[in-house]
């Protein structure tokens, strides 16, 4: 167990429709990053916030959004979604510059 | 751009031998690389990492090796368990950018009985 949550774990919708991911860090980890894994691909970066603020910003789309409450969870965004939206999409949380500790991921299905 | 490339999508190695992983990066900022572990339908799990300040960093079975002068770092496994079998991803990053790390495309190593 990371310790770091996910929530849900899998998600089906139809296109066009908009969904939230949920990301609980580890405890005392102040930076939460979100990736997108696609099918056979490697793990892309999105987006990463540190206690609040955007930090870092990756290959995420117009349509997707992020933001990191003051109680350090998370939530990525998607809308106006697309078959080709379907991918897992990790959270890590990390504390410092050190390793970065990975939820189970989302299973998004867009159909 | 792929920044941190794995050119071997699958590797098959005999229980017992040794499996090595290779990994090449581009940017020369990258300052910290990480190798995980990844089973189906899982997170990835952190195995090890190696500053650049280092070239070789040991944990049990596990060495991982830093060649800086050819952007090339490799993860060891020795001996091999048919437990090993998983995609191994390598990653890199650097302080100025905020931790994100940058992943190669994996690894998909299959250790035989």
């Amino acid at each position: 167990d990371s310790g770091v949550t996910q929530t849900p774990k899998h998600l089906i919708t139809a296109t066009g429709q908009r969904v939230t991911l949920r990301c609980s860090p580890r405890s005392g980890d102040l930076s939460v990053y979100w990736y997108q894994q696609s099918l056979d691909q490697g793990l892309q970066f999105l987006i990463q916030y540190y206690n609040g603020e955007e930090r870092a910003k990756g290959n995420i789309l117009e349509r997707f959004s992020a933001q990191q409450f003051p109680d350090l969870h998370s939530e990525l965004n998607l809308s106006s979604l697309e078959l080709g939206d379907s991918a897992l999409y990790f959270c890590a949380s990390s504390s410092g510059h050190s390793e970065a500790f990975f939820g189970q991921g989302t299973r998004l299905t867009v159909v | 751009d792929q920044q941190v490339k794995q050119n071997s999508p699958s590797l098959s190695v005999q229980e017992g031998r040794i499996s090595i992983l290779n990994c090449d990066y581009t940017n020369s900022m990258f300052d910290y690389f990480l190798w995980y572990k990844k089973y189906p339908a899982e997170g990835p799990t952190f195995l090890i990492s190696i500053s650049s300040i280092k070239d070789k960093n040991e944990d049990g079975r596990f060495t991982v090796f830093l060649n800086k002068s050819a952007k090339h770092l490799s993860l060891h496994i020795v001996p091999s368990q048919p437990g090993d079998s998983a995609v191994y991803f390598c990653a890199a990053k650097y302080y100025n950018q905020g931790g994100k790390l940058i992943f190669g495309q994996g690894t998909e190593l299959s250790v035989k009985p």
